[in-house]
């Protein structure tokens, strides 16, 4: 039981490149989510789905996309990589009867 | 949408000293709240949650909270701290069957000897 994974642990980007941050669950979860960490911020959600097929915005969706094919699989997409997008990238999976979110090991990504 | 407000950005405490990490939250609705530690360079492991029942809930090395919903507080606290506490500490809020979760800005708690 690998829990949350994701891929790359880090990534450098040069302004206007794209990507796609992986990640992958295998606890059976309906919902996921992605959160970017910013210092003094915390974590803020960035997109989340309730199941496969079904995706909505959280509070800062600007510049990314995300799509949920199978319950295991959620990438997150940078179109148009700016420096505001250097973060680290969380994603999360829950169950919402037990409320709590388990999270990946995040992404450290570098936007020049 | 609901909200936290963790009080204090660091805490520095010595090492066996107490320590208590502030955390408010502001919902219209009923809450479940979460204290999750990140230490460095790694993910958010959770810490303890509060779901329902009892007030007073106890987690992982030795944490525990209480929840108090006439001050809408839920403040971490520990009796006595060691070095390996140093870390930073995310209070998050969330409703029932509601994929929402919001987080805290943090308070990096530092052990010293």
């Amino acid at each position: 039981n690998a829990g949350v994974t994701q891929t790359p642990k880090f990534q450098v980007l040069k302004t206007g490149q794209s990507m796609t941050l992986q990640c992958a669950q295998d606890m059976n979860h309906e919902y996921m989510s992605w959160y970017r960490q910013d210092p003094g911020m915390g974590l803020r959600l960035i997109h989340y789905s309730v199941g496969a097929g079904i995706t909505d915005q959280g509070e800062v969706p600007n510049g990314y996309n995300v799509s949920r094919s199978t319950t295991e699989d959620f990438p997150l997409r940078l179109l148009s990589a700016a420096p505001s997008q250097t973060s680290v990238y969380f994603c999360a999976s829950s169950d919402p009867l037990a409320g709590e979110q388990f999270f990946g090991p995040g992404t450290r990504l570098t936007v020049l | 949408a609901q909200s936290v407000t963790q009080l204090d950005s660091q805490v520095p405490v010595f090492e066996e000293a107490p320590v208590e990490l502030r955390c408010n939250y502001s919902s219209s609705v009923s809450v479940y709240l979460f204290w999750y530690v990140q230490y460095p360079n790694q993910g958010l492991q959770l810490l303890l949650k509060y779901l329902s029942g009892s007030t007073l809930v106890k987690g992982i090395n030795g944490f525990e909270a209480e929840f108090n919903k006439s001050q809408t507080s839920f403040h971490l606290r520990k009796p006595s701290v060691h070095i390996s506490d140093t870390a930073e500490y995310f209070c998050a809020v969330t409703t029932y069957n509601n994929n929402d979760m919001r987080f805290g800005a943090g308070t990096r708690l530092t052990v010293k000897p």
